[in-house]
């Protein structure tokens, strides 16, 4: 099955300073690559996804990367903000069957220093 | 707009008790879902269902049960509670179109002593 690693854990920038989020993943096979964005006491929410056709994807300060060969992905937060503070998750699943599972990483905690 | 609700919030067993985690969404979404998420391990999936009447086991479904009657509902049943089992729980749902966002709800906190 899929493997998701996600690097690093914490994460802790100046505000207006850039943040930068590493995954990579097992399966080739793999095609959709959602980011979710988990504050304190609450689920995650989509914040952004990629699928294999495109290799970036923008959303004001948010983007993120993919290198299909090197099956790797990346999230992009610029002039991040306190508000940015949480737990960000990245995902990957394929097409088959289905139910189209997603396997999650193991989150990043970022926090922005004012 | 009531998306995805769970309940309970909040839940202290003890060892050796059953109990259901309710869950309920209101878009008339196919596919349902139940996660864990434990500090440094992420979301793990626990069951899923693509549809009232079918349910599947995910990648850590030992030690619970779920059921489909209805789209709307998918009820997480612990059969008897272990402290390893003390977790925050996350349902969630999504269209049966493949790559739609999954919505998630608010999580429920269990401990198990």
């Amino acid at each position: 099955g899929e493997n998701v690693e996600q690097h690093p854990s914490t994460l802790s920038v100046q505000e207006g300073d850039s943040a930068v989020i590493k995954c990579t993943y097992s399966d080739s096979a793999s095609n959709y690559f959602p980011w979710y964005k988990q504050e304190l006491g609450k689920g995650p929410q989509l914040i952004i996804d990629i699928r294999s056709n495109v290799g970036e994807k923008k959303d004001q300060r948010i983007a993120v990367t993919l290198n299909k060969t090197a099956k790797h992905f990346s999230l992009h937060i610029t002039e991040t903000q306190p508000e940015d503070s949480a737990v960000y998750f990245c995902a990957a699943s394929d097409s088959s069957g289905s139910a189209r599972q997603l396997t999650f990483g193991s989150g990043t905690q970022l926090t922005v220093l004012p | 707009n009531a998306g995805v609700t769970q309940t309970p919030k909040f839940q202290v067993l003890k060892t050796g008790q059953s109990m259901t985690l309710q869950c309920a969404q209101d878009m008339n979404h196919e596919y349902m879902s139940w996660y864990r998420q434990d500090p440094g391990m992420g979301l793990r999936l626990i069951h899923y269902s693509v549809g009232a009447g079918i349910t599947d086991q995910g990648e850590v479904p030992n030690g619970y049960n779920v059921s489909r009657s209805t789209t709307e509902d998918f009820p997480l049943r612990l059969l008897s509670a272990a402290p390893s089992q003390t977790s925050v729980y996350f349902c969630a749902s999504k269209t049966g179109h493949s790559g739609n966002t999954i919505y998630f709800g608010e999580g429920s906190w269990l401990t198990v002593v």
